[in-house]
């Protein structure tokens, strides 16, 4: 089956620091999508990428589809506190019997210190 | 704005109970909805695929007849874990899609303690 790696599993950085977070996968995907999950809630949309190449930005976040269409990189910008929580990429394969399927990352813990 | 709910948000059952969690989109029709379940720290994993209408698609190695899923409209999905044991302790989430779209929201996750 599809597999994306997510890394990198955790980071720990200062506040104010640049953050930047990667997906790779073995196959080709039509859409890419980054979540972020705090701790107890369900995940939230940050980003959808629908083009390869697409570059797009939310905010202080930013997150490209690569012109493979097997990876996806998303930024984070001048981090802060609130930051903290575990990301996750997620892509769907259009076709065949797992149209609308979402495949997800293994999730990259942030932890932002003050 | 693209809103999906879940209830209960906790829910403590003793083994051999059956637990229910509904899934409700709040101001989308959803004609697919999915059921995930996380462990701690873990990713997601997907249960089944509902569609609105029609039976619920399964992942292998998830029993159809333990966990029920029921679509019954555009905007509500149900999942009942029956005669749940220790073992089905988990964080269920439910994702909806907007009718033909492409996006993906989760509610906030239902936490079942099983005791």
């Amino acid at each position: 089956g599809q597999q994306l790696n997510q890394s990198p599993q955790s980071m720990f950085i200062q506040e104010g620091e640049d953050v930047s977070m990667n997906c790779t996968s073995s196959s080709i995907f039509n859409t890419w999508l980054w979540y972020k999950q705090d701790p107890g809630e369900g995940p939230v949309l940050l980003i959808a990428l629908y083009k390869a190449g697409e570059l797009t930005s939310n905010g202080r976040l930013t997150a490209q589809f690569g012109i493979t269409r097997k990876d996806s990189f998303l930024n984070i910008s001048a981090s802060i506190p609130s930051d903290v929580g575990i990301y996750f990429c997620a892509g769907r394969d259009a076709g065949g019997t797992s149209y609308g399927k979402l495949t997800f990352g293994q999730g990259t813990i942030l932890t932002v210190h003050p | 704005g693209a809103v999906v709910s879940q209830h209960p948000s906790r829910v403590i059952c003793k083994s051999g109970t059956s637990v229910k969690i509904e899934c409700r989109s709040l101001d989308f029709q959803a004609t697919t909805m999915f059921w995930y379940r996380q462990f701690p720290k873990k990713s997601l994993m997907l249960m089944a695929t509902s569609n609105e209408g029609s039976k619920a698609t399964y992942e292998q190695g998830v029993e159809k007849d333990k966990f029920l899923i029921n679509h019954a409209s555009l905007t509500l999905s149900t999942l009942t874990v029956t005669s749940a044991h220790p073992e089905d302790s988990s964080f269920y989430i439910c994702s909806a899609r907007k009718d033909r779209g492409l996006e993906q929201y989760f509610g906030p996750g239902t936490r079942l303690t099983v005791t």
